[in-house]
């Protein structure tokens, strides 16, 4: 089974702090995204990389950047936390094969209170 | 651009009854449709997706979902839904030649005992 896990399931953190979302799948998937999760909204894209070192921006990419060093972990961060960050993110990933036809697997979330 | 609209925010239902959950999407293009769900504090998992050929695709859990191309619909479907089934279900949309996959707003299914 692929596994998605993301390092914390809840964070508390305060404006203007720098905030590392964590992320790592273990099925050497070379796509990874990171959506962001709100009521009546549905999830939307904030960055995607489909290749170590490679990034593209999503939907919302402003306040966020990302780094995917490694294959199997794609990092999300916060530079400067602001309350409208205050959020659900989900971490997903794919095989390349047939791009956007794939099936996405996604990590349990990571719910993000910035005060 | 794609956009994906489904059309009921929360579906409260008794166990044992049929259950349709419905999604529209807007492209002139061929796309690709998929149905995720969302058990409560977890991530997504896929139900079910229509690539090509039948437009008739079964998933998980007797769930199943109809391409209509001519009403730009793909509504998911179940006979006979379960207390387990009570979650949230995202529908979403890729194109053929398109940058990456928009979700609709999710409905909420409730189903009561």
């Amino acid at each position: 089974d692929v596994k998605v896990t993301q390092s914390s399931r809840y964070l508390v953190k305060r404006t203007g702090e720098k905030v590392f979302l964590e992320c790592v799948q273990d099925m050497d998937h070379e796509n990874m995204f990171w959506y962001r999760q709100d009521p009546g909204l549905g999830l939307r894209l904030i960055y995607f990389s489909y290749d170590v070192k490679m990034k593209e921006k999503g939907d919302i990419p402003e306040g966020y950047s990302v780094s995917r060093e490694k294959k199997e972990r794609f990092s999300l961060i916060l530079e400067s936390a602001s309350t409208n960050q205050t959020s659900m993110y989900l971490c997903a990933s794919s095989f390349l094969g047939q791009g956007w036809k794939e099936t996405q697997y996604f990590g349990p979330g990571t719910r993000l209170l910035v005060l | 651009a794609q956009s994906v609209t489904q059309l009921d925010s929360q579906v409260p239902v008794f166990e044992e009854a049929p259950v349709e959950l419905r999604c529209n999407y807007s492209s002139s293009v061929s796309v690709y449709l998929f149905w995720y769900v969302q058990y409560p504090n977890q991530g997504l998992q896929l139900l079910l997706k229509y690539l090509s050929g039948s437009t008739l695709v079964k998933g998980i859990n007797g769930f199943e979902a109809e391409f209509n191309k001519s009403q730009t619909s793909f509504h998911l479907r179940k006979p006979s839904v379960h207390i387990s089934d009570t979650a949230e279900y995202f529908c979403a949309v890729s194109m053929e030649y398109g940058n990456k996959l928009v979700f609709g707003a999710g409905t909420i299914l409730r189903v009561k005992s």
